[in-house]
């Protein structure tokens, strides 16, 4: 399976302003996926980022409040703009299923708006 | 994408085994029923995967009944350390499948 580096783990932001989020995986991946997990919940799918085009939004998500760059195979962003208190989340990146073990995510980063 | 469904949260204690069950009643035939653990400020990771009947691995079982409406995660002899959230995911067995996690199971074992 791969390996997932995730910076910063995580961060406190004042609000109005933007925090961009790396993922680097230590193996070429077509498909790379953003998460988002707010405080005891589930995980949502932000936006699914396939290398050479633009990334694919889910519902309730837009490229202007979550821009992503997947520049290569082995790396993404997400930055997360303007951001308010209710951004505040842990955002988690995935890579596409290599073997048997299923996806790998990252460590999250946790993010505090404040 | 099936709708899986799973109890809230189990507790148990250190040693006995812990069945957690989860409900896809409407799973496709080309589906498969995959399982996630996730540890506080740590991202999901993959336990088992399967089809089927019964699949074992050395961290748990899952037992798949014949109509595939519902599968068992087993965890035998739980410890601390397995603590954690349980995701049960359905979804085809491709590599490009977002995955769409439910409430999945908060277990809390005791010593």
């Amino acid at each position: 399976s791969a390996v997932i580096s995730q910076k910063p783990s995580r961060d406190i932001c004042q609000r109005g302003t933007s925090l961009t989020i790396q993922c680097q995986v230590d193996s070429q991946v077509t498909m790379m996926f953003w998460y988002r997990q707010q405080p005891g919940q589930s995980l949502t799918l932000i936006a699914t980022a396939n290398q050479g085009s633009e990334a694919t939004y889910e519902s309730g998500f837009v490229i202007d409040k979550f821009p992503i760059s997947r520049p290569n195979l082995t790396f993404s962003t997400l930055t997360v703009s303007n951001m308010s208190p209710e951004d505040s989340s842990i955002y988690l990146c995935s890579v596409e299923k290599i073997g048997r073990d299923g996806y790998t995510f990252g460590s999250g980063t946790r993010l505090t708006v404040v | 994408l099936a709708k899986t469904t799973q109890p809230i949260s189990m507790d148990s204690y250190e040693g006995q085994e812990v069945n957690i069950t989860c409900s896809h009643n409407n799973i496709a035939t080309n589906d498969y029923i995959t399982w996630y653990q996730q540890f506080p400020s740590q991202g999901p990771r993959f336990i088992i995967q399967g089809y089927k009947t019964k699949v074992t691995n050395e961290v748990a079982s899952l037992f798949i009944p014949a109509d595939r409406k519902s599968s068992t995660l087993s965890l035998p002899r739980v410890s601390l350390s397995d603590t954690a959230v349980y995701y049960c995911l359905v979804g085809d067995d491709l590599s490009f499948q977002k995955l769409v996690f439910g409430t999945g199971t908060r277990l809390l074992v005791s010593p």
